[in-house]
């Protein structure tokens, strides 16, 4: 199973500034079709996950555009530009690749 | 609009047995793999089973192969899972969810959760 490592563990964020979470993969997530099976995904406390980014870099519907995703193969970015207080919550990437597996999680607080 | 919502789960002893249901509405739940993830409390995002539409193709995790049973109707649009031999390793919120494309397992992701429910397995 591919297994999906992310950092850090837990982030504190000035509101209006940057946040990066990090996310590796131990094989490859470009899939023989030409995709990159990656995704990433936010559970607001008390909620289920949500979907922000698929496929590497593609905004799902609805997602604020301070939300960006980049990477290829093993090494994946999901970026916030400007923290806002709905941002908090767990982040997760997560790969299709079968089985599906999930990254560990990391939890975006407000300074 | 897509609806999923989850029942069944509750307070459960170690060794005993529990089955979860999924209500499904909102789509064509006939044309689509259905899954279950779990959620240990304070924990992360675990996959747990699938069914494919017509059932006839399941998968389970390792951690719960051989004591978890997958299953659906789609006259009913529901979807199942059978948990046996529970432990205290199970507790969770258990999470139905549905791919955004009617594909069995494999390259997709999940558009839909439904809102989860609990299970304790505890003396």
């Amino acid at each position: 199973d591919i297994v999906m490592t992310q950092t850090p563990l837990s982030l504190s964020v000035t509101p209006g500034q940057p946040a990066s979470i990090s996310c590796k993969s131990s094989q490859s997530l470009l899939h023989s079709d030409g995709k990159t099976y990656l995704y990433w995904y936010l559970q607001k406390p008390g909620q289920s996950p949500q979907l922000l980014i698929y496929e590497v870099s593609n905004r799902f519907s609805g997602v604020p555009d301070r939300f960006s995703g980049s990477g290829s193969g093993t090494d994946f970015t999901l970026k916030i530009s400007r923290v806002e207080a709905e941002d908090v919550g767990v982040y997760y990437c997560m790969q299709s690749i079968h089985p599906l597996t999930f990254g560990g999680g990391t939890k975006v607080e407000i300074k | 609009e897509v609806q999923l919502v989850e029942s069944g789960g509750g307070l459960v002893q170690p060794g005993g047995s529990l089955r979860l249901s999924c209500s499904a509405s909102g789509f064509t739940f006939s044309s689509y793999a259905m899954h279950w993830v779990r959620q240990a409390p304070g924990k992360g995002l675990e996959y747990v089973s699938a069914i494919s539409s017509n059932g006839g193709s399941t998968y389970y995790a390792d951690s719960v192969k051989g004591r978890f049973t997958i299953s659906r109707d789609n006259s009913k649009n529901t979807l199942y899972l059978q948990m046996s031999s529970l432990r205290a390793e199970d507790t969770a919120v258990y999470y139905c969810v549905k791919p955004h494309i009617p594909v069995w397992v494999s390259l997709y992701y999940f558009d839909y959760w439904g809102q989860g429910t609990l299970v304790t397995v505890s003396s």
